[in-house]
């Protein structure tokens, strides 16, 4: 059974740096084609596709927030971390993981975590 | 990036009816599309992958079809648990991977 499930802050201050922790169950991040991603979701908003890190290492971010953005695996402990440098309010949003198993070459989030919410505010 | 367009944003229907949703990518895109439903305070559960497969355990009722740019996904007879918000998402570009801004599907 895949799990996963976000932690960290609730609640940041403008200028912080925001770290979240994905621990997961169900499957290793050593295996091939395994990968997890971070999603977020502003209040009332659309899904954006944050940052991705693969069995291998391999780390992609988005183009918009790269700058900002650092993913990072412990396998050991089946976590995935996400750092988000110089938060401002309008990053405000309910977090997510998810898992992309891309063994099929389709890259599709089969199991979520149940999302953490970040408030940004001073 | 490749925009993801979905129409309407919003729909009115009622249990029983055929819904249709679409979704429509700035580029071609293959058969890269996902299709999500989401319900409030809940994460995303995914229906369709890859335009037109079905995800285990996502009743029949649901469907997806479309290649290149324009997509759909239907719900052949409408649950009154399906009355969620609806995403697609494309994975032509991965990594890059983006979303459609979403459609509401609310009880008439």
């Amino acid at each position: 059974q895949v799990t996963l499930r976000e932690s960290g802050p609730a609640l940041v201050k403008p200028t912080q740096t925001l770290t979240l922790t994905c621990t997961f169950s169900g499957f290793s991040l050593s295996t091939s084609g395994m990968c997890v991603s971070w999603i977020r979701q502003p209040p009332g908003k659309a899904l954006e596709w944050l940052a991705r890190i693969d069995w291998d290492d391999d780390k992609y971010y988005s183009t918009s927030l790269k700058t900002r953005l650092t993913i990072s695996k412990d396998t050991s402990k089946n976590q995935v971390v996400l750092t988000m440098t110089n938060m401002d309010p309008v990053d405000t949003a309910t977090y997510y993981c998810a898992r992309i198993d891309d063994s099929s070459g389709q890259y599709y989030f089969d199991y979520w975590g149940q999302g953490t919410l970040v408030t940004v505010s001073s | 990036d490749i925009q993801m367009t979905q129409s309407p944003s919003s729909l009115s229907a009622s249990v029983g009816d055929r819904v249709t949703i679409t979704c429509r990518a700035s580029q071609s895109i293959s058969s890269y599309l996902n299709w999500y439903q989401q319900k409030p305070g809940k994460a995303p559960k995914l229906l369709i992958y890859a335009a037109s497969s079905l995800q285990s355990g996502v009743p029949s009722r649901f469907s997806g079809s479309g290649s290149g740019t324009d997509f759909t996904l239907t719900i052949s007879s409408l649950q009154p648990e399906d009355f969620a918000t609806y995403y697609c998402q494309q994975s032509y570009s991965t990594p890059q991977i983006t979303f459609g801004q979403g459609t509401r599907l609310e009880i008439k």
